[in-house]
Parts: structure tokens; C-alpha cells; sequence
């Protein structure tokens, strides 16, 4: 079966860094994106990877090893405004999204 | 209008009752989508749009469906709603049909079926 493994939820301090691991068993790869989803909102993208390697949209990261099956996205200088669930949702060899269960968030003074 | 709009906000529901979802877009985007997000699993695709007069079934199409008559309006019809689909029911939209592209949601309608 499909399977996109994330931890469902880590904490982290104002200002620091974090790391939010997505690793992932599908049949075929055409890309991974991350979303984020604050409570009680719609999803709204972050990033796009197909290719491995890291692509960095100012604070937020996003990383790609296809061999390993695994991404993560890296969250620097954190704010609280970035308190959220992060959604890693892998395009399969059919084209079909396979979504995570998302990781939640929170983010500490 | 400004991005994709959902409607009602939320519903609660009797079982057996008929029910549609509304939702609309105005970026012109060619593909539509809607899913169902339910606490501790990821979203899932009920249905999809590649372009209008054309639809298809996603991972959890049971008991509900839905039509695309014009670009913007993609509703989703409960025909005889069980108390399993209450949900949280986001719509989706994105420029092309191949799930490669962004997608852009909705504000999502909280469906409770009693």
C-alpha cells in the first residue's frame, strides 16, 4: 500500500529552528509538496520538490531525497504565527496526491 | 469573488437527508477537486474535475457525487447522508488536471451528520 509517514506533532521555541520530517512508501514519484493548514483553515501551499536536493523560500526550506523516499521541511526563525500542522503529500506514478495525516506545530515563547 | 468560495460555512444534518455542497472559483483554473479531512488522517479525494463537462472518482467516492456544467461551479451532492460522513469538506482548484500543479482551497464547510 501507499503510505506518507509524518510525526503528528513537535513543539519548538520562538525565534529557533525546526525540522519536520516526511518520509514516504508509494508506488512511483512525481514530486512532494508541503502545505501548511493553520486550525480551522484551508491548506495553502508552501513548496514543491521533484528534484533532490534543498530549495529555500526565505525562512522555510524544503528537501528531497528520492533514493531514501524522505523530505522534510526546515522552518527558521520561527514565529508564532507559525504555529500550524504542515501537510507532505507525495504525487504518485498515477498522478494521484497521497496526503499525510500533517504534523502539528506548536510553537513556544 | 475572489479565489474559491464553499458554502454553507457548516451544516448540521439529519441522516437520509439530501444535501449539496456549493463551490465556485474565479481564477478560470481548469481543475477541481474535492476532499474530506477527517482528525488524524490525511485529506482524502472524493471527486475530481480536469476540465468542465468531464469528472472523476478519487480514493473515497461512495455516496456522493458530484457534476462540472461550466468552469467555476464544481458542487458536491450527498444523496442520503449516514452519520460517517461527517466531515470537514474542502474544495480545491488548480490550473490543470495532472495533481502537479498548486492547489488552491477553500475555507472548507463543516458537515455534521446526526
Amino acid at each position: 500500500g501507499q503510505n506518507i509517514d509524518q510525526p503528528t506533532e513537535m513543539t519548538a521555541t520562538e525565534g529557533a529552528i525546526v525540522q519536520i520530517n516526511c518520509t514516504y512508501q508509494t508506488s512511483g514519484f512525481n514530486g512532494l509538496f508541503w502545505y501548511q493548514q493553520h486550525a480551522g483553515e484551508a491548506p495553502t501551499f508552501l513548496s514543491y520538490n521533484v528534484l533532490d536536493g534543498l530549495e529555500e523560500k526565505g525562512r522555510f526550506s524544503s528537501f528531497l531525497s528520492r533514493s531514501k523516499g524522505y523530505s522534510y521541511l526546515l522552518l527558521k526563525e520561527l514565529q508564532m504565527k507559525d504555529s500550524a500542522s504542515y501537510l507532505c503529500a507525495v504525487l504518485d506514478s498515477n498522478y494521484q496526491l497521497i496526503w499525510g495525516a500533517g504534523t502539528k506545530l506548536i510553537i513556544k515563547p | 469573488i475572489a479565489g474559491i468560495t464553499q458554502a454553507p460555512t457548516s451544516q448540521i444534518l439529519a441522516a437520509g437527508r439530501r444535501m449539496t455542497l456549493r463551490c465556485t472559483q474565479d481564477m478560470r483554473h481548469n481543475a477541481m477537486y474535492w476532499y474530506r479531512q477527517d482528525l488524524g488522517l490525511g485529506l482524502r479525494l472524493i471527486h475530481y474535475s480536469n476540465t468542465a463537462g468531464t469528472t472523476g472518482k478519487g480514493e473515497v467516492p461512495d455516496g456522493y457525487s458530484v457534476s462540472r456544467a461550466n468552469t467555476d461551479d464544481f458542487p458536491l451532492t450527498l444523496a442520503s447522508a449516514v452519520p460517517s460522513q461527517t466531515s470537514v469538506y474542502f474544495c480545491a482548484s488548480s490550473v490543470e488536471g495532472d495533481f502537479g500543479n498548486e492547489q488552491f482551497f477553500g475555507p472548507g464547510t463543516r458537515l455534521t451528520v446526526l
